[in-house]
């Protein structure tokens, strides 16, 4: 079992829409969870950190953390074309395989 | 601010021929520095992380080797590349283990 884990995807969904990330961990004392957008052949870009449990807004993006669950999640609200990439979700130092998102106008 | 760097960007290079990537951090002291390695649609594998001068813990044994010559210089080599050793390696920095970290714009590999 991989210690991060992600739904493959790929995730479509339209402009203007909500776009929900979801990411486990197998690691139950994990202290630090990020979530990483990447462009195609760039490298990743943080967008969003989380320590405690509950949701941490910021923009249009919010993450959401249940230790109790092992279970960490990003929402992108009114999502654009722009949001297309694939979004990394790391634990401590380990990442999952990431999900790709594409935004249809 | 700070930065990161990374060369050569690219890199195209023969089985069994060796192999240094350098990264560098300006803008920071004694920051840990992490090497990882992504192959074609996939996640980040661990390579080495370091947190300070001569300091290397090696998350995956293989025929790669890092060093940290100075506080914000690290460098991964290999003696002798093979074929699987192709993908797109980048280099980060982060202030602590559970701080975020911040990527250099990596480096893409293709062992032929």
């Amino acid at each position: 079992q991989k210690e991060v884990e992600q739904n493959s995807g790929p995730l479509s969904v339209p402009e203007g829409a909500i776009a929900s990330l979801n990411c486990t961990y197998s690691d139950r004392g994990s202290q630090s969870f990020f979530w990483y957008r990447q462009y195609s052949g760039k490298s990743p870009e943080l967008i969003m950190f989380i320590y405690s449990n509950g949701d941490k807004e910021d923009g249009r993006f919010t993450a959401q953390l249940n230790k109790a669950s092992q279970y960490v999640s990003l929402l992108i609200r009114d999502s654009q074309p722009s949001d297309s990439a694939t979004y990394l979700c790391a634990v401590n130092v380990g990442f999952g395989d990431g999900t790709t998102l594409t935004v249809k106008p | 601010s700070q930065t990161i760097h990374q060369w050569p960007a690219t890199l195209v290079q023969p089985v069994g021929s060796p192999l240094s990537l350098e990264c560098t951090v300006e803008g920071t002291s004694n920051p840990n520095l992490y090497w990882y390695r992504q192959a074609a649609g996939r996640g980040l594998q661990l390579l080495f992380y370091s947190v300070g001068i001569g300091q290397i813990s090696s998350e995956v044994p293989q025929n790669l080797s890092a060093s940290r010559p100075q506080d914000r210089q690290f460098i991964l080599s290999s003696k002798k590349l093979l074929l699987s050793d192709s993908g797109f390696y980048l280099c980060a920095w982060t202030l602590g283990p559970l701080n975020e970290q911040f990527f250099g714009p990596g480096t893409r590999l293709t062992v032929l």
